[in-house]
């Protein structure tokens, strides 16, 4: 069975910690994951990984695809209080022409002041 | 920037009655999909649509039924609320796997 397992659930660290964020993946004919984060409403697009050791970076937050141990990391330096979201993570379907994904159960980011 | 929009971001019903919540998008999106999401659980998938008027049952459509009449719009019913279907409900809409979200409706069945 397809699954897609994020750890960890949640995580309360102080402004200006670093946090890695786990991703790890079990996708037959696996193709890509995405990052999102998600603060009270929708859902927002962060990153797609689709080749494995290459970092994708936005400012303070980067990710990165290990496609032989079958994870992914989000990392967000320097955390700020803005940061504070739940961070979901997805792969989609292999050889599904409707683009459906595989949804993480979230990880719940709290950054105290 | 496609544009997903719910008809309400929070909604209010009682047990048994019919509920409709509305989703359009903007950019001709072949692919529309309703989820739920509950603490712990992630997004769940209940129902999809790749074309007006044709559906897919996701991984939870029990209770749940959909309308996709115009290529824009497309609708998630609930066709006897229950207490157990309380949750945020999120509409999206995809094309090469990007996935755009519209900003939810908070549904209490009371």
């Amino acid at each position: 069975e397809d699954k897609v397992v994020q750890s960890p659930l949640s995580l309360v660290v102080h402004e200006g910690d670093t946090v890695t964020l786990n991703c790890s993946y079990e996708v037959t004919n696996f193709r890509s994951l995405l990052w999102y984060k998600q603060e009270k409403k929708a859902p927002t697009f962060l990153f797609m990984l689709t080749s494995s050791g290459i970092e994708k970076k936005s400012g303070r937050l980067s990710s990165i695809l290990d496609k032989k141990e079958l994870f992914s990391i989000l990392n967000i330096t320097a955390t700020q209080t803005g940061d504070s979201a739940v961070y979901l993570c997805a792969v989609p379907l292999p050889m599904d022409s409707n683009y459906r994904l595989i949804w993480g159960a979230g990880t719940k980011l709290i950054i105290k002041p | 920037d496609v544009k997903v929009t719910q008809s309400s971001r929070y909604l209010v019903k009682r047990t048994g009655e019919k509920v409709f919540l509305e989703c359009v998008q903007d950019m001709d999106h072949e692919n529309m999909f309703w989820y739920r999401q509950d603490p712990g659980l992630g997004l769940r998938l209940i129902y999809f649509s790749y074309d007006v008027k044709m559906k897919e049952k996701g991984d939870i459509p029990e209770g749940y039924s959909v309308s996709r009449e115009k290529k824009e719009r497309f609708s998630l019913i609930l066709e006897s609320a229950s207490t157990n279907q309380t949750s945020m409900y999120l509409c999206a809409s995809t094309t090469m796997g990007l996935t755009d979200f519209g900003d939810g409706t908070r549904l209490s069945i009371l």
